[in-house]
């Protein structure tokens, strides 16, 4: 079983949509995280959620949305999709405490058109 | 932004050990030291994580300089498989919302040849 999954693992799509990218953990984990990577192969972090609650929003636009209707799952609205959206995003979880390793799906690659 | 300096690149042969630097010369008293490393087309996957002694786990060992200032990974054997970037990484280990805030620099790409 795949420990974080993310679907789809491809999502092309024309400006100005609405899209959304899920992320569920059979882990157990009461936190959950995404993260953008670039073009550029940059990997920022974009929110944190611990057991459904928002801990990190990082400097990202309001078009970005949350959301986790329980603490196994956190999927990504983006609304009015922009050319600068394209990017792989990756869903990662990690138990609740200090320095515990997280684990990452394996991404979603975004393609907006 | 990152608080690690790290080569852009490293070439290794199979089979051979490989030693990726890092330097942290601002790390504070609180700070692991945590690798992560990408197989291409994947997500980031955990290696390993110290504070001030060396470590090692069944991917690889962590060597921590006294100072702290600096640290290695060692992959003892490598392989093909083992060809990623590897990130080396400070986090705090305050408990709280920063926690999860893994803050990834450029990494080391690392080629491994057969």
């Amino acid at each position: 079983d795949t420990a974080v999954s993310q679907t789809p693992k491809y999502l092309v799509t024309q400006m100005g949509n609405d899209k959304s990218i899920k992320c569920e953990q059979n882990l157990g984990h009461d936190t959950m995280y995404w993260y953008k990577q670039d073009s550029k192969k940059f990997l920022k972090i974009m929110f944190s959620y611990n057991n459904k609650e928002l801990i990190i929003n990082e400097t990202v636009p309001n078009r970005f949305s949350p959301k986790s209707p329980d603490k196994a799952h956190l999927n990504l609205h983006i609304n009015s999709l922009e050319l600068g959206d394209s990017a792989v995003y990756f869903c990662a979880s990690s138990p609740t405490g200090p320095n515990e390793k997280l684990f990452f799906g394996s991404g979603t690659q975004l393609s907006v058109l | 932004d990152a608080k690690t300096t790290q080569p852009n690149s490293m070439e290794s042969n199979e089979e051979e050990p490989v030693h990726l630097p890092c330097n942290h010369s601002t790390i504070s008293g609180t700070d692991y030291i945590h690798w992560y490393r990408q197989l291409p087309s994947q997500g980031p996957e955990y290696v390993i994580h110290g504070l001030t002694s060396n470590v090692n786990n069944r991917m690889a060992s962590l060597a921590i300089a006294e100072d702290r200032k600096s640290s290695t990974l060692i992959l003892h054997r490598a392989t093909l498989r083992d060809a990623a970037v590897y990130y080396c990484i400070l986090r705090d280990e305050g408990y709280g919302g920063s926690q999860g805030n893994l803050i990834f620099g450029k990494g080391t790409k690392l080629s491994v040849k057969p």
